[in-house]
């Protein structure tokens, strides 16, 4: 186990829902990250947070938005999304120059 | 622009081979470069991390190597087995951004028994 937690492991909802993924970390870090990983492409670096400030935003749709009430918690609120958004989305935190992955949510949009 | 390319795409060897994943980038001013192990439908694991200013970094049977100069990575895998089998990426640290990582789309290895 990498010290990084996220719940649901398996998410199905329909393109009007609203939906939240968590992510928990209990190692001390002070940044977290949200990836995108979409079949045969890339991890794509969605999202930044240190010490609970969002230091990064890469271009993300608005229907994703993050929150970061505390060090150790990271969410995505999802809302209205698209067929194409289905993917697995990882959160992470990051040690010094390492990053800790969680499991992922893998996410299908109907 | 940044990228990250990992060559071959898929690769499936007999257990006990020795073998090479190959990672290529575009900029040579990087901070440092990291290789990580994706199990099907699971996070990343961090396997070795190797600054600008090393030439390679070892843990076990796994041993990868740095040329910043020619753009290039190696993963060498010793004496290969079944439960070496998962998605090998790469992913590279550049000197102009802040702390974020550019992955490559990784290498699927098999190992058969």
């Amino acid at each position: 186990e990498t010290g990084v937690t996220q719940t649901p492991r398996h998410l199905v909802m329909g393109m009007t829902n609203k939906k939240s993924l968590k992510c928990e970390q209990h190692l001390g870090h002070n940044a977290m990250y949200w990836y995108k990983q979409s079949a045969k492409k890339p991890l794509e670096l969605m999202f930044v947070y240190n010490f609970k400030e969002q230091t990064e935003n890469n271009s993300v749709p608005s229907r994703f938005s993050p929150e970061c009430p505390n060090s150790s918690h990271l969410f995505l609120h999802l809302h209205t999304l698209q067929p194409e958004d289905s993917a697995l989305y990882l959160c992470a935190s990051r040690g010094g120059e390492k990053l800790f992955f969680g499991s992922g949510t893998q996410l299908s949009v109907l | 622009k940044q990228e990250v390319t990992q060559i071959p795409a898929a690769l499936s060897v007999p257990e006990g081979e020795n073998l090479v994943l190959n990672c290529s980038f575009t900029d040579s001013a990087i901070y440092n470069l990291q290789w990580f192990r994706q199990d099907p439908g699971k996070g990343l694991t961090s396997l070795l991390l190797i600054q600008s200013s090393q030439r390679e970094q070892t843990s076990g049977r796994l041993n990868a190597s740095l040329d910043k100069s020619s753009g290039r990575s190696t993963l060498y895998i010793a004496a290969s087995q079944p439960g070496d089998s998962a998605t090998y990426l790469c992913a590279v640290r550049f000197l102009d951004s802040s702390y974020k990582l550019i992955f490559g789309s990784g290498t699927r290895l098999l190992v058969r028994p």
